[in-house]
């Protein structure tokens, strides 16, 4: 059974970092590519980044370019998302999907709150 | 922003048949192929048809997808009490830098 669990979201202030990971199992984890997805309180979904299953190509939305990094290992079988410079406007459920074209599994989501 | 327009709501009673349109352009719907995810209440999404018209093991076959041109829709045939979510169509963007866009978002609701 394919299988995607986050972990790492938590209550942080503003400027502040934060690191999210997703456990991948049930499936070839190193063979497929992985997304971030959030959603804010309330609101619509927002893809976040996109990472090739090497690890070779990445791609990131505008509105954390340059604050979050994604990457992965393989051989743990892990997806991250190192989160930097954290807004208020980055408050949000976080979920790990897997696929490129259609996100055919998603994990359950760990929630980021970013409020002083 | 999304760059996908959808109608904020939808509605139609049990059996009916309900349509969800996904509006975009030439560098989203137009050049790629669109999805449509159904979010339960509290859940997580699910993606419910990809590559514009292909359901995924386990979709009912109620629901279909279609395109033309930069325009994208989403078919509920049947409906049913438990089709009652938000529904989200998304495609590539090759203007954004490789962007994957989502749709604004449709509630149905079974009345």
């Amino acid at each position: 059974e394919v299988q995607l669990v986050e972990s790492g979201g938590d209550l942080v202030q503003p400027g502040e970092s934060l690191r999210l990971s997703c456990a991948a199992s049930g499936f070839t984890f190193s063979t497929y590519e992985m997304n971030w997805v959030r959603q804010a309180p309330g609101k619509g979904l927002e893809w976040v980044s996109y990472i090739s299953d090497s690890g070779s190509t990445i791609y990131y939305a505008d509105s954390v370019k340059g604050r979050f990094t994604i990457s992965r290992n393989n051989a743990k079988n892990s997806l991250y998302l190192q989160m930097n410079s954290l807004r208020a406007e980055d408050t949000a459920v976080y979920y790990c999907a897997r696929g490129q074209i259609g996100f055919d599994y998603w994990g359950q989501g760990t929630l980021v709150t970013v409020s002083s | 922003q999304s760059v996908l327009t959808q109608p904020p709501s939808a509605s139609g009673t049990p059996g009916q048949r309900v349509t969800i349109s996904c509006s975009g352009s030439s560098s989203n719907i137009g050049d790629n192929p669109v999805n449509w995810y159904q979010q339960l209440p509290g859940t997580a999404p699910k993606l419910l048809i990809h590559s514009n018209n292909q359901r995924p093991s386990g979709v009912p076959d109620r629901f279909s997808g279609s395109k033309s041109g930069t325009s994208a829709s989403l078919a509920i045939s049947g409906l049913q009490s438990e089709d009652e979510a938000d529904y989200y169509c998304a495609a590539w963007d090759d203007s954004l830098n490789d962007s994957y866009v989502f749709g604004t978002g449709t509630k149905v609701t079974v009345l």
